[in-house]
């Protein structure tokens, strides 16, 4: 099994709800990953777990909160969000945080709109 | 962070090589240099990686420069399921960030 997968595909909220995108693997991988990608442009880094403890956080606004629950899962809790971060929340996953260790899977995403 | 750049986009025939460059001029000793495509709506997909040395895998080769400050990715045969964005990317300790990338359009 060689797949990130993520949940919901779609999601629609009101800037007043609260909601969670899920990310799971069976891998066995101990690095996550959370980036966001706006329409035409790279995605963009926002959380980085290693053995379950967040080891990076890019200046996320806290209105994003990443949970890592244990090794294959991955979360992202939502609240109060704003209509610019509408976008393509990508999760993805590796063996370790080190180049060395080869590449990083990717779920399809979740498309994210803020009302 | 280490930056990379690369051509906004690049052209190819159907059946031809195709060679995409990349600099990283403020490259370190420890950066891995990854090279990722995405496809329209799908998640980014690994192509290659390497450190020093030329590699070859079976999607790809990645010509680097001896001193380090750029590369080249090589597709031998572009078929139309190429049409991609091209990401080259700096991989050092946690972070790899993504730099703008290259639209590459097969021709049939």
């Amino acid at each position: 099994d060689t797949e990130v997968t993520q949940t919901p595909k779609h999601l629609v909220m009101g800037m007043t709800n609260k909601k969670s995108l899920k990310c799971e693997q069976h891998m066995g991988h101990r690095a996550m990953y959370w980036y966001k990608q706006k329409a035409k442009k790279p995605p963009e880094l926002m959380f980085v777990y290693s053995y379950e403890k967040l080891s990076i956080n890019e200046s996320v606004p806290s209105r994003f909160s990443p949970e890592c629950p244990n090794s294959s899962l991955l979360n992202l809790h939502l609240h109060a969000l704003q209509p610019e971060d509408s976008a393509l929340y990508l999760c993805a996953s590796s063996q370790r945080t080190s180049g060395r260790t080869g590449e990083l899977f990717f779920g399809e995403g979740s498309r994210l709109t803020v009302l | 962070d280490a930056k990379t750049t690369q051509p906004n986009s690049m052209e190819s025939n159907e059946e031809e090589p195709v060679h995409l460059p990349c600099n990283h001029s403020t490259i370190s000793g420890t950066d891995y240099i990854h090279w990722y495509r995405q496809l329209p709506s799908q998640g980014p997909e690994y192509v290659i990686h390497g450190l020093t040395s030329n590699v070859n895998n079976r999607m790809a080769s990645l010509a680097i420069a001896e001193d380090r400050k750029s590369s080249t990715l090589i597709l031998h045969r572009a078929t139309l399921r190429d049409a991609a964005v091209y990401y080259c990317i700096l991989f050092y300790f946690n972070n790899l960030f993504f730099g703008t990338g290259t639209r590459l359009t097969v021709i049939p």
